[in-house]
């Protein structure tokens, strides 16, 4: 079993422009939640899908998407980079109550 | 809205020496889980608290939970410069919810 994978592992972006991450859950979870970090922070909850919809979303603006695939895996989109957008972003899968955590995308917008 | 408290947040500590790292919350919930973070890494599963009362145990670390006063302890014992790292709370409200984090309290084990 690969667990949670990410890719990329790094990216580097200008402000402006536009950026997608992904994400592949572990065999059986059904549930992906994404999470920004911010240097320094405790992860922060951007939304969740399950069944290929969004079923929660944190305090996060409309630039930032999402979507499932029917393979349960997932992709966040950023639109209109800012700066502060700089962050390890965080894929977690799940079922229950097990919540496991990827490698994470490490972005950096310049 | 659910909140998390960490205390503290900085924890400088001598090897050999024993230490509790504090986690509070702000309603009743389901689980409650530690993980641990290195510089640049993601997170690390350590325990999964499940009810009250709760004691789980893994090396020099050991998590308990209790629900009735909304508090989880990570105990240190003996630390040692490779528990160096950031540890972090979370709680879950309900199955299929978010993770809602502490803050993180950054410890530093020195020889």
């Amino acid at each position: 079993d690969a667990g949670v994978t990410q890719s990329p592992t790094h990216l580097i972006k200008t402000r402006g422009q536009q950026v997608t991450l992904r994400c592949s859950p572990k065999s059986g979870h059904d549930t992906v939640s994404w999470y920004q970090q911010a240097l320094g922070q405790g992860p922060q909850f951007i939304f969740q899908y399950y069944e290929e919809e969004e079923r929660q979303r944190g305090n996060f603006p409309d630039r930032f998407s999402g979507h499932q695939f029917p393979n349960y895996s997932s992709e966040l989109n950023v639109n209109a980079l800012l700066l502060g957008d700089s962050a390890l972003y965080l894929c977690a899968s799940s079922m229950f109550y097990e919540q496991y955590f990827g490698p994470g995308t490490r972005l950096t917008v310049t | 809205e659910l909140k998390v408290e960490q205390n503290p947040l900085f924890l400088s500590m001598q090897e050999g020496k024993n230490y509790t790292i504090y986690c509070n919350y702000s309603t009743t919930s389901d689980r409650l889980y530690w993980y641990r973070q290195d510089p640049g890494k993601s997170l690390e599963s350590l325990f999964v608290l499940l009810s009250n009362g709760a004691v789980k145990q893994e090396g020099r670390l050991m998590a308990s939970l209790d629900t009735k006063a909304r508090l989880s302890t990570l105990h240190i014992t003996a630390a040692v410069h490779d528990l160096s790292a950031t540890y972090f709370c979370a709680v879950l409200k309900t199955s299929g919810s978010r993770l809602t984090f502490g803050e993180g309290t950054q410890l530093t084990v020195n020889p």
